[in-house]
Order: C-alpha cells, then sequence, then structure tokens
C-alpha cells in the first residue's frame, strides 16, 4: 500500500526564515510526487509535480526537489502570505489516484 | 475561467439518512476524481471518472457511491450515513492530456448528527 508521510506536521516561522518541508513516501512505480498547498476552509491548489529523482521545480518562494526515496519542499524568506497547509501526495503508475500526506502547517509570522 | 463548483457547500444530516453531493468540472475537463478530508485521516481517495466510467476506486464501504454523467459533471452518493461520514468532500477535475494536475473545488462540508 502507498504510504506519504510529512514532517513536521506544524512549523512556525518569522517572515524571512527560511525552512523546507518534508515528505517520505513509499509508492510502488512512483507516476508522480505532487505537491498541493491548501487554505482553510478552500481545497487543495496544484503547486508542483515532480517525476523523476533530481527533479527540481520553482514558483515564488518555494522549491520542491525529489529523490527516490524523499521531496523536499523549501519556502525561502516566506511572507505571511505563505502560510498554509502544504500537503504532498504521490501517484503510481497506471493508477488515477493520489495518496496524501497528512500535511505541514506553516504559520509565518509578520 | 470557471473553477471546479461544489454544491451544496455545507449539509447538515442525521445517521442513516442519505445524501448526494454534485461537483461540476473545469470546462473541457472530463476527468473527475472524489476525496474525503478529515482531520483523522487526512485526504483519503474516493473514486475517479472518466467518460463516464469509474476507472479507480478506493477503500471505502459500497456505501459510497458515483456517477459521472455526459457532460462530466459528477455526483456522489452516500446512503445511510454514519457519524464517521462528516467531512469534508472534495471534487477534483483534469484535462485528458494532463490528468497529473488536478483542480479541487472549494469542497462540501458534511455533518452527520
Amino acid at each position: 500500500e502507498d504510504q506519504v508521510t510529512q514532517s513536521p506536521e506544524a512549523l512556525r516561522l518569522q517572515e524571512g526564515e527560511s525552512s523546507s518541508l518534508n515528505c517520505s513516501y513509499t509508492v510502488s512505480g512512483l507516476r508522480g510526487l505532487f505537491w498541493y498547498r491548501q487554505d482553510p476552509g478552500k481545497g487543495p491548489e496544484f503547486l508542483f509535480t515532480l517525476y523523476s529523482a533530481g527533479e527540481e521545480k520553482e514558483k515564488e518562494r518555494l522549491k520542491a526537489t525529489l529523490t527516490k526515496k524523499e521531496s523536499f519542499l523549501h519556502i525561502t524568506a516566506p511572507k505571511p502570505e505563505d502560510s498554509a497547509t502544504y500537503l504532498c501526495a504521490g501517484g503510481s503508475l497506471g493508477d488515477y489516484k493520489l495518496s496524501f500526506g497528512a500535511g505541514t502547517t506553516v504559520t509565518v509570522r509578520a | 475561467k470557471a473553477g471546479v463548483t461544489q454544491t451544496p457547500r455545507y449539509l447538515i444530516k442525521t445517521r442513516g439518512q442519505q445524501v448526494t453531493l454534485s461537483c461540476s468540472p473545469i470546462s473541457g475537463h472530463r476527468s473527475v476524481s472524489w476525496y474525503q478530508q478529515t482531520p483523522g485521516q487526512g485526504l483519503q481517495f474516493l473514486f475517479e471518472y472518466f467518460s463516464e466510467t469509474q476507472r479507480n476506486k478506493g477503500n471505502f464501504p459500497g456505501r459510497f457511491s458515483g456517477r459521472q454523467f455526459s457532460n462530466s459533471r459528477s455526483e456522489m452518493n452516500v446512503s445511510t450515513l454514519e457519524l464517521g461520514d462528516s467531512a469534508l468532500y472534495l471534487c477534483a477535475s483534469s484535462l485528458v492530456w494532463d490528468t497529473d494536475t488536478q483542480y479541487f473545488g472549494p469542497g462540501t462540508r458534511l455533518t452527520v448528527l
């Protein structure tokens, strides 16, 4: 069974204080590793898809990287508007479902 | 471009009742997936539909069912509601050639009393 584990559960940062979120996965035949952002009361918002080890993708202050066992979401010089729950999900080949981790709730204080 | 819409946004039901939730995907999207989100279990996959066919089903009891119509709109039904069915039900749609980029709706918050 596919397993996706995220750490830490919660992260409190000062504005400008860079940090990283971890996502470890056990997915048979990984089709892709996905990152989403979810704000309270809203559905998840797609951020990145990573397909192979060594791949990196960036969007504004966010950078996602992938190894054979883990993915990291780096937040550089965060701002209060980066406060959200960040979800990681894995998808298997030949399968249309996503297996989500529990998420990391990031709070950035001004 | 309008996003994924889900109706109703909030619903209160009692145990034993049944409920139907609706999802309208982004125009042009033909794949629709449903997820249940709870504080304890997080986001869990329910099922995925494409061209009115269920292609994948998660590990949920048979009380959970769904369907997709020819216009790609989808409904999910939960019969004989239990307290544990209280959750946020999320619908996501994607393009045929890019099923990896899923766009989620705001969800339907179901409370079972």
